[in-house]
């Protein structure tokens, strides 16, 4: 069963200062991992993929994250914080044996002070 | 890009009346929809995946007789909450998949629809 875990309910960062949100993941076979961000109120924006290749990923407004497989994580990153990135963010996994079923972690509040 | 809409965006009824919640993909065929619950400060359920043409297939413990959903067209799923109770007051978010690509693509979200049962 795939599953997806979250292990921060919050994380708080100085403006200016590089964040981290970590996430971990269990899922059969290799996984199609994403990160969403989530503003009050509002749906999920898509933020960004790892499908293949690279294990860096670099996605929308400055963020990245690195796939490791050994330690089956895909941490989000962003190098200098803003305070404009205050929100909630979601992990989420797709195992790629075929079908379209995403689990998505328990979201980590991210607060960036300035 | 990709636009998912979702309409209402806020409903407040009366407990023991029916709700319905339209999902839209605006730009994109969608032949799969999701809808998803979520709670505050929790993260989303997945409730159901709405196929075109077909039933839709609904995750253990939500209960099909209360949450229908219909996907009669490529652009429209619909959600209809029966004989919404104050427990099923929460934030209903839809998600598209684009028919056009590949299993691996991300999702496409609506803003989601907010349910007050009074």
């Amino acid at each position: 069963a795939q599953s997806v875990a979250q292990p921060e309910d919050q994380v708080n960062v100085a403006e200016g200062n590089p964040l981290t949100v970590k996430c971990t993941y269990s899922v059969s076979g290799n996984p199609y991992l994403f990160w969403y961000v989530q503003y009050p109120n509002r749906g999920l924006q898509f933020l960004l993929k790892y499908i293949t290749g690279d294990n860096l990923v670099k996605g929308s407004y400055g963020f990245e994250a690195e796939f490791n497989k050994s330690q089956t994580s895909f941490h989000l990153k962003k190098p200098s914080a803003l305070v404009s990135d205050s929100a909630l963010y979601f992990c989420a996994v797709r195992a790629n044996t075929g079908g379209f079923k995403t689990i998505f972690g328990a979201g980590t509040r991210l607060f960036v002070k300035a | 890009g990709a636009v998912v809409s979702q309409h209402p965006s806020r409903v407040i009824c009366k407990s023991g009346t029916s709700v319905k919640i339209e999902c839209r993909s605006l730009d994109f065929q969608a032949t799969t929809m999701f809808w998803y619950r979520q709670f505050p400060k929790q993260s989303l359920m997945l409730m159901a995946t709405s196929n075109e043409g077909s039933k839709a297939t609904y995750e253990q413990g939500v209960e099909k007789d209360k949450f229908l959903i219909n996907h009669a067209s490529l652009t429209l799923s619909t959600l209809t909450v029966t004989s919404a109770h104050p427990e099923d007051s929460s934030f209903y978010i839809c998600s598209a998949r684009d028919s056009g690509r590949g299993s691996y693509n991300e999702q496409f979200f609506g803003p989601g629809t907010r349910l007050t049962v009074l």
